[in-house]
């Protein structure tokens, strides 16, 4: 079974200030990682993934995600938030050993407000 | 270019009255998926289907129907049995591959 946990429902920060977005999960094997990010009555937008190889992902709109697998988390992160970036973000989850369909799991998501 | 679309962005229905949302992708993708949102709520699959003619139940099921006839589309019904079907719904499409999901813009369905 695989699952995902993001802890916080909603995170403030203020704009220009680092953000972190955290999550969790648990696969039986390897870990395929994504973050999606959706605005109000939008569908979801692929922001970046981890598949292998480099721990510290970069993805879209300056976005980046850091895999630790010890701690079986992977945060997403920004350096300096932007107002615009204030909308609902979902971590998702996917065992790669290939057995099985190709179901990702969500978390619940978090809201994610950026303070002018 | 290739993508997923998701038909009609809102849609009003009467209370028993069926109603079905439409959902086409053009991308070849073998796997589709339909959610549905509730304000402040995660998503919450309802139906999925990795290949034509045949589909399974997701964790919210009842009061919904779905059909996959053709690799390019995955109609859901949503059914007069639904108790309380106004909510965000979103299509999904994937492959077999590492490229995760991609999402239509949703339909918000609201029972007048």
């Amino acid at each position: 079974a695989q699952s995902v946990a993001q802890p916080e429902d909603q995170v403030n920060v203020a704009e220009g200030n680092p953000l972190t977005v955290k999550c969790t999960y648990s696969v039986s094997g390897n870990p395929y990682l994504f973050w999606y990010v959706q605005y109000p009555n939008r569908g979801l937008q692929f922001l970046l993934k981890y598949i292998t190889g480099d721990n510290l992902v970069k993805g879209s709109y300056g976005f980046e995600a850091e895999f630790n697998k010890s701690q079986t988390s992977f945060h997403l992160k920004k350096p300096s938030a932007l107002v615009s970036d204030s909308a609902l973000y979902f971590c998702a989850v996917r065992d790669n050993s290939g057995a099985g369909s190709y179901q990702l799991t969500f978390g619940k998501g978090t809201k994610l407000s950026v303070i002018p | 270019d290739g993508g997923i679309t998701q038909s009609p962005k809102y849609l009003f229905r009467k209370e028993g009255q069926n109603v079905t949302l439409s959902c086409e992708q053009n991308l070849n993708h073998d796997a589709m998926y339909w959610y549905r949102q509730d304000p402040g709520q995660g998503l919450r699959l309802i139906y999925y289907s990795q290949i034509v003619n045949d589909f399974q139940k997701g964790d919210i099921a009842e009061g919904y129907s779905v059909s996959r006839e053709k690799k390019e589309s995955f109609p859901l019904t949503v059914t007069s049995a639904q108790k309380n079907p106004t909510a965000f719904y979103l299509c999904a499409s994937s492959d077999r591959g590492i490229y995760g999901y991609t999402f239509g813009s949703g339909t918000r369905l609201t029972v007048v």
